[in-house]
């Protein structure tokens, strides 16, 4: 069945800083992955997504490309804020109706 | 009131009490979803209706009734809990796609449920 791996974390990095998550999928077919950000107290909220391969999600500065032959969606930002502090999940939508999520990656922003 | 709403936000209940959670979305969605976020566990779909009919049910036990009305709202009916179900109850909500079209799923903030 599909699944989807992260990084674990928590990972914590000083503002500014470049911030990297890894994701890689396993799938049959053609899946849409994306990128989903829960902060404290909320739900989730979609951050970007990619229905092919190559794509290029981007939103808030954060960026993702969809990568067939490494079977990978790492999720990048250049310079982080203290404001991105929240967990991060990594999903995809395969054949089956329902996301497959990853276990999610805490990421802390440090002033 | 736009995109997907929960109520009530924080619930507490006995063992022996009975509670519904409630989830409306106004999105124009046809598909919405029931997921069960723990501390320290992945991410848990409970229930998905597809045109208000139940169209997966992930193991989840009896204790948690759900129901879809209309395709704008979604309940969630407890009964007789235990306290391993305390948890973050997510609502979410989405085009029903065809396969290979990837329509994201939109998220409520979430019931946080204890139990005693």
């Amino acid at each position: 069945g599909d699944s989807v791996t992260q990084m674990e974390g928590p990972v914590t990095l000083s503002e500014e800083a470049f911030l990297t998550i890894n994701c890689t999928y396993t799938a049959t077919g053609y899946p849409s992955l994306f990128w989903y950000v829960q902060y404290p107290g909320e739900g989730l909220q979609l951050l970007l997504k990619a229905t092919k391969a190559d794509d290029k999600g981007s939103n808030k500065g954060f960026e993702a490309t969809y990568r067939k032959e490494t079977t990978s969606f790492h999720l990048e930002k250049g310079s982080v804020q203290v404001s991105d502090s929240a967990v991060y999940f990594c999903a995809l939508r395969g054949s089956a109706r329902q996301l497959t999520f990853g276990s999610g990656t805490q990421l802390t922003v440090l002033p | 009131e736009t995109g997907v709403t929960q109520t009530p936000r924080h619930l507490v209940m006995g063992m022996t009490n009975k509670k519904s959670l409630k989830c409306e979305q106004h999105l124009g969605h046809n598909a919405m979803y029931w997921y069960k976020q723990s501390a320290k566990k992945p991410l848990e779909l409970m229930f998905v209706y597809s045109l208000e009919e139940r169209v997966e049910n992930n193991s989840v036990p009896s204790r948690f009734s759900p129901e879809c009305p209309n395709s704008s709202h979604l309940f969630l009916h407890l009964h007789t809990l235990q306290p391993e179900d305390s948890a973050l109850y997510l609502c979410a909500s989405s085009h029903e796609a065809h396969v290979g079209i990837g329509y994201e799923q939109f998220f409520g903030p979430g019931t946080r449920l204890t139990v005693l």
